[in-house]
């Protein structure tokens, strides 16, 4: 069964505080995005990876940065954490090549900022 | 930069009513166009895809079809019930990139 998995469910954090979001596929899959999900602006990406030690930026990478060091393992980490990246993130894995295909999500990390 | 469009926000049909969902995405080189269901306090999860190679896709009571002439894809749930109430997202794939619309959050009126 595919897995992916998010190491928090709920995250308090407080500002200014530099905050680190794991995510980890279990499919081996090349491809590896992080999504936030606010109400009325649908799912936004922020970065993605499409093999270990590469990314690239999404539409809204400010104040974030990742990190792929090894295939499974995808890291979100806020620098310093604002009240305005308060949000509902999602990391998501595809198997990868040019030919894209399903993109399977994890359960997400509902993260306040106070 | 590339972008989904996605209409209508918010549908609500009466039980066994169809509903239609549209999208249009911005950059032509967009080649996948999967539809996600996404249940309160779960995680989205594919529901039916379309290649830009087909114009229609059908899945029991599901269909997806596409113009890629015109930018332009649709999610057509016929007969809906009330477990089809959810939020749908469409989205656009090109390369490694996957461009999410803003979401329909459909209700199915019992």
């Amino acid at each position: 069964d595919v897995k992916v998995t998010q190491s928090s469910r709920y995250l308090v954090k407080r500002t200014g505080e530099k905050v680190f979001l794991e995510c980890v596929q279990d499919m081996d899959h090349e491809n590896m995005f992080w999504y936030r999900q606010d109400p009325g602006l649908g799912l936004r990406l922020i970065y993605f990876s499409y093999d270990v030690k590469m990314k690239e930026k999404g539409d809204i990478p400010e104040g974030y940065s990742v990190s792929r060091e090894k295939k499974e393992r995808f890291s979100l980490i806020l620098e310093s954490a604002s009240t305005n990246q308060t949000s509902m993130y999602l990391c998501a894995s595809s198997l990868g090549g040019r030919m894209n295909t399903e993109a399977f999500f994890g359960q997400g990390t509902r993260l306040t900022v106070v | 930069g590339e972008n989904v469009e996605q209409h209508p926000s918010t549908l609500s049909v009466q039980e066994g009513d169809s509903a239609v969902i549209k999208c249009t995405y911005s950059d032509s080189a967009s080649n996948y166009f999967p539809w996600y269901k996404q249940e309160l306090g779960k995680r989205p999860q594919l529901i039916i895809d379309i290649r830009s190679n087909v114009g229609e896709k059908k899945d029991q009571r599901i269909a997806v079809t596409l113009n890629k002439t015109a930018k332009h894809f649709s999610l057509h749930i016929t007969e809906t019930q009330p477990e089809d109430s959810a939020v749908y997202f469409c989205a656009a794939s090109w390369a490694y990139k996957y461009i999410f619309g803003t979401g329909t959050r459909l209700k199915v009126l019992a």
